[in-house]
Parts: C-alpha cells; sequence; structure tokens
C-alpha cells in the first residue's frame, strides 16, 4: 500500500520553514526519505527506524509516529538547495514510495 | 568508491523490440532493486534481490519484463516486445541489508530513460 503524501506541492522563500507528512494505513516499521532533483536520481536524506525516533541532518529533520503511523520532513530556513521532490518510503510486502511532494525555494 | 551506475542513460526503441539495461551496484552491497518511475510520480518497485537471488519479483508489471544478477552484483532489467507503456526511467538502487531484513539506506543509479515509439 502506498504511502500518502501531503501536501502535494509547496512553494516557499528562502528562509522559510515547510514542513511535509507521509502517513500509511498499514503498520510502519521504518520510514526513509530522499530527494529527488528534476532529470537526478533519488537521494537518500535519512531514515528512522523506531517508533518516536527523531533524525536530523543539517536544518532538515523527522519524526516517526508509530502509533499514528505516519513521519514528518521538517525544513528549517530553507535554501534554494532544498528545490526537488521529496518522496518517503517504507519496506511493506516489498519497498514502496509515496507519490512525491514538489518543494520550490524562491530567492 | 564508485556509485551505482546504470547504462545506456537513454535508449530509444521501436514498438515490439527487445531491451536490456543494465545496474551496476555499490560494491558489496548485498540487496539490489529495481524501480520504475513515470513523469511526475514517485519510483515504482518492480523486483528485488539479495546477492543473486530474486527474492521478490511481484512488482514485475508483466511476463515481457525478466531480471536476473547471476553472480550476486551486476543486473541487467530485460524487457520484451516493448510496448508504449513501457516508456519511463528505470532506476536501479543497490543497499546493504540489515538485521530483519530491514532496508538500510538505497543509493540509486542515475536511471535509463526508455522511450518506446
Amino acid at each position: 500500500q502506498q504511502p500518502v503524501q501531503s501536501p502535494q506541492a509547496v512553494i516557499l522563500r528562502e528562509g522559510e520553514d515547510a514542513v511535509i507528512n507521509c502517513s500509511s494505513s498499514k503498520a510502519l516499521y521504518s520510514v526513509h526519505w530522499y530527494r529527488q532533483k528534476h532529470g537526478e536520481a533519488p537521494v537518500f536524506l535519512m531514515i528512522l527506524l523506531k517508533g518516536g525516533e527523531q533524525k536530523g541532518h543539517d536544518k532538515i529533520s523527522a519524526s516517526f509516529n508509530e502509533k499514528k503511523q505516519q513521519s514528518s520532513l521538517y525544513l528549517t530556513a530553507s535554501q534554494l538547495s532544498y528545490s526537488g521532490t521529496y518522496f518517503c518510503g517504507t519496506k511493506d510486502q516489498n519497498f514502496v514510495f509515496g507519490p512525491g511532494t514538489r518543494l520550490s525555494v524562491l530567492p | 568508491g564508485a556509485g551505482v551506475s546504470q547504462s545506456p542513460r537513454y535508449k530509444v526503441a521501436k514498438r515490439g523490440q527487445d531491451v536490456a539495461l543494465r545496474c551496476d551496484p555499490i560494491s558489496g552491497h548485498v540487496s539490489l532493486f529495481w524501480y520504475q518511475q513515470a513523469l511526475g510520480q514517485g519510483p515504482e518497485f518492480l523486483t528485488y534481490f539479495q546477492n543473486e537471488a530474486q527474492l521478490d519479483k511481484s512488482g514485475l508489471p508483466s511476463d515481457r519484463f525478466f531480471a536476473e544478477r547471476p553472480e550476486g552484483s551486476v543486473s541487467t532489467l530485460k524487457i520484451q516486445r516493448t510496448q508504449q507503456e513501457d516508456s519511463a526511467v528505470y532506476l536501479c538502487a543497490s543497499s546493504q541489508i540489515g538485521p530483519e531484513d530491514r532496508v538500510y539506506e538505497q543509493y540509486f543509479g542515475p536511471g535509463t530513460r526508455l522511450t518506446v515509439t
């Protein structure tokens, strides 16, 4: 079952914050986050393996709420380089990605 | 130290032709995934290898799609009698494997853009 992501798209000015959500109707045991720039391969951002886990990577962090079957990606003080499509992914029977959230950071 | 490589980067095939797409994973990575990505969509799982064993091929859309990894390193995705709906970017990713069959970070190749005319 494919995870659901929201919002579908977001436009920010440099320095603004954003939150991207990922949820599933099935139990989540781990959540991956990837960013893909146009015409390029997805690049790994972080993985959360335990419920309640929070991780940070520069000004990008994520949380994982196993009970609510959801994860959120937080982008703080966004930079132009943050533009791209963000995918969450999880291992079900196989590995499934969400449909993506397109983030555009404008100067 | 090289990443995942894929070839060719672009492939144009006439409807009905067979194509073969190659993936060179990161050395030592046990797990290898193939995904199909349509424009504006997330990667969609096709098949998964652990070493040379194809453990999951549930995502292959039809029996025209075939994948192999005979020596546990390089993998080939073959599509027979290509159709227009096969047009997409085909991504390969490799990963280490952890306990309880958990999937760790996947390293993606640049993809092969297949256009069927």
